[in-house]
């Protein structure tokens, strides 16, 4: 149970275009999301939490009007990169809280790379 | 604020060898453990949390995990490595809330490399 899955896998780009990353709660419905930026060899970064039916609460540094996500459903959160450039280059994770039981622990996706030309 | 320190950025073991890597972390406030495991170019998989009770937590893969409060400590150990455990692993703690999703603080990652 708890499994999460992400599409693309994989995904190339040119600069100035937008990607769509889908984060899906396949067996449990998640009320909030969260969405990670990981560089090599590197820890996770917190990008923004989303909850279900509410605007997105992004940490401090990201912008908001670059990475725009939507938590429109209790098994479905999506996150645009918006104009992507280079340095928009990475690997994106995200995670998944549910109900009850499944509040205190966070299931993650397998992530996106995301590579811009 | 919480903080998570994972002193060794790496640990080589042999196959077969026991080994445990370190997890300290600091908070003000009651706090739930957590270790992930990460493959290369996967997301994390969970491999064990401490939540309440028995301070000893049996995780997947025969890992465990000891929660030693007056040490800030939670620290993973594995009493025979395989090569398939070659991985990357994050030490993380969240605030012990109850009724909501709280965020998830990380360790930089220890890397664990076995071989034979």
């Amino acid at each position: 149970g708890a499994v999460v899955s992400q599409h693309p896998s994989r995904v190339i780009c040119k600069s100035g275009t937008s990607v769509k990353i889908e984060c899906r709660s396949l067996d449990f419905q998640a009320t909030t999301m969260f969405w990670y930026r990981q560089f090599p060899k590197q820890s996770l970064m917190l990008m923004a939490t989303s909850n279900e039916g509410s605007k997105a609460t992004y940490e401090q540094g990201v912008e908001k009007d670059k990475f725009l996500i939507n938590h429109a459903s209790l098994t479905l959160s999506t996150l645009t990169v918006t104009s992507a450039h280079p340095e928009d280059s990475s690997f994106y994770i995200c995670s998944a809280v549910g109900t009850g039981g499944l509040q205190e622990t966070q299931y993650f996706g397998p992530g996106t790379r995301l590579l811009v030309l | 604020a919480q903080s998570v320190t994972q002193l060794d950025s790496q640990v080589p073991v042999f196959e077969e060898a026991p080994v445990e890597l370190r997890c300290n972390y600091s908070s003000s406030v009651s706090v739930y453990l957590f270790w992930y495991v990460q493959y290369p170019n996967q997301g994390l998989q969970l491999l064990l949390k401490y939540l309440s009770g028995s301070t000893l937590v049996k995780g997947i893969n025969g890992f465990e995990a000891e929660f030693n409060k007056s040490q800030t400590s939670f620290h993973l150990r594995k009493p025979s490595v395989h090569i398939s455990d070659t991985a990357e692993y994050f030490c993380a703690v969240s605030r012990r809330v109850t009724g909501t999703a709280s965020k998830l603080t990380f360790g930089t990652g220890t890397r664990l490399q076995v071989t034979l």
